[in-house]
């Protein structure tokens, strides 16, 4: 089993549509989860992190985290064209600071 | 405040042949990792380093691949020799213990490709 796994799409939205990104962790021991943008040909940028179960916004992100079942979301309303990326769900257990990451999901938004 | 910085962005080498990179994370950040990442895939952990320490280098392939952080600021990472599945971006990245829940931050990375 993967650590974290996620669809690896891709996933194609219409603009202004919401887009959702979903992810599943087998560490029950993690502690921090995190969202990663990564542009084509560039490094991954931070979008969101969470720590408790519920909902996190901001701006048009909401991040979920259910740890119950060991699941953490990304939406994103009104998508845009330049929301176009691989989206990096990223799970961290703060006994080793140990952070791992899933295979991303390449999400389209067309015009 | 600066970023992590990394060099060489790009690098071509023949299979065999040797290469290094390098990494100056972002100051007053205790750990420093080094990923790779294939192409399509997500960024896989080599090692992790706390100061001068290693963490966890469980991932690190280390009949080729070496690291080192020796004054527990700047790091290394060297794969010799290097094979044609070594083609990868190698991210660095570094992480504060204290403060934003041990959110790592990236460098650039370095491109290898190796022919």
């Amino acid at each position: 089993q993967k650590e974290v796994e996620q669809n690896s799409g891709p996933l194609s939205v219409p603009e202004g549509a919401i887009a959702s990104l979903n992810c599943t962790y087998s560490d029950r021991g993690s502690q921090s989860f995190f969202w990663y943008r990564q542009y084509s040909g560039k490094s991954p940028e931070l979008i969101m992190s969470i720590y408790s179960n519920g909902d996190k916004e901001d701006g048009r992100f909401t991040a979920q985290l259910n740890k119950a079942s060991q699941y953490v979301s990304l939406l994103i309303r009104d998508s845009q064209p330049s929301d176009s990326a691989t989206y990096l769900c990223a799970v961290n257990n703060f006994n080793n600071n140990d952070m791992r990451f899933g295979a991303g999901t390449r999400l389209t938004v067309k015009p | 405040e600066a970023g992590v910085a990394q060099s060489p962005r790009y690098k071509i080498i023949e299979k065999r042949q040797s290469v290094a990179f390098w990494c100056n994370p972002i100051s007053g950040h205790a750990t420093l990792y080094w990923y790779q990442q294939i192409l399509g895939q997500g960024p896989k952990l080599l090692i992790q380093f706390q100061n001068n320490g290693v963490v966890d280098d469980s991932q690190l392939p280390k009949d080729r691949f070496s690291a080192e952080r020796l004054k527990g600021v700047d790091s290394t990472l060297k794969i010799q020799p290097a094979k044609l599945e070594d083609s990868a971006v190698y991210l660095c990245a570094s992480s504060s213990l204290q403060g934003d829940g041990n959110t790592i931050y990236f460098g650039e990375g370095s491109w290898l490709t190796v022919v």
